[in-house]
């Protein structure tokens, strides 16, 4: 069964740090992974995501994300936070079978302050 | 474009009356389907999923019921609700060759 863990509840920085979100993912075949953003009583917004190709990912917002696959790892980050990039993040794995089911972590919470 | 359309946004209901939450899907065919729920925002917990009309699949035993009676609508529903039920439930579909989720505003209910 595949499985992915965000061992942080909640990440702090000052605007124009550099940040990471933490992922580890565990997996049988190739891992599809993916990162989505979610602000207070909103759904879950896509940011980026991991299927084959460059280890580096870049997606929306300035975030990218790097896929390590000795390390089972896809930690998301972005050069220089905003404090409008406080939000909950979540890693997900996705099962290539099986109607393509996305597995989500617990989430981060990322706060940014000024 | 794909538009989803998730309603209603906020619902009250008493313990024991039913439930009814609708999802539609715009631009797309043939969708993959999800319904999630969301407890204390965090970790989302999928219920129900749908790889086309009719076939609806379980993630876990529940009080809870999801239909699909046309190809980019899915309908989460349930005969008597309980306290537990609250919670924050988001639909959602797939591309199956893309494979991001693309998600719902979300529906809010509470039982009191």
């Amino acid at each position: 069964a595949q499985s992915v863990a965000q061992p942080e509840d909640q990440v702090n920085v000052a605007e124009g740090n550099p940040l990471t979100v933490k992922c580890t993912y565990s997996v049988s075949g190739n891992p599809y992974l993916f990162w989505y953003v979610q602000y207070p009583n909103r759904g879950l917004q896509f940011l980026l995501k991991y299927i084959t190709g460059d280890n580096l990912v870049k997606g929306s917002y300035g975030f990218e994300a790097e896929f390590n696959k000795s390390q089972t790892s896809f930690h998301l980050k972005k050069p220089s936070a905003l404090v409008s990039d406080s939000a909950l993040y979540f890693c997900a794995v996705r099962d290539t079978a099986n109607a393509g089911k996305s597995t989500f972590g617990d989430g981060t919470t990322l706060t940014v302050k000024p | 474009s794909q538009t989803i359309h998730q309603w209603p946004a906020t619902l009250v209901q008493p313990v024991g009356s039913p439930l009814s939450l609708e999802c539609t899907v715009e631009g797309t065919s043939n969708p993959n389907l999800y319904w999630y729920r969301q407890a204390a925002g965090r970790g989302l917990q999928l219920l129900f999923y749908s790889v086309g009309i009719g076939q609806i699949s379980s993630e876990v035993p529940q009080n809870l019921s999801a239909s699909r009676p046309q190809d980019r609508q899915f309908i989460l529903s349930s005969k008597k609700l309980l306290l537990s039920d609250s919670g924050f439930y988001l639909c959602a579909w797939s591309d199956y060759y893309t494979g991001e989720l693309f998600f719902g505003e979300g529906s809010r209910l509470t039982v009191l």
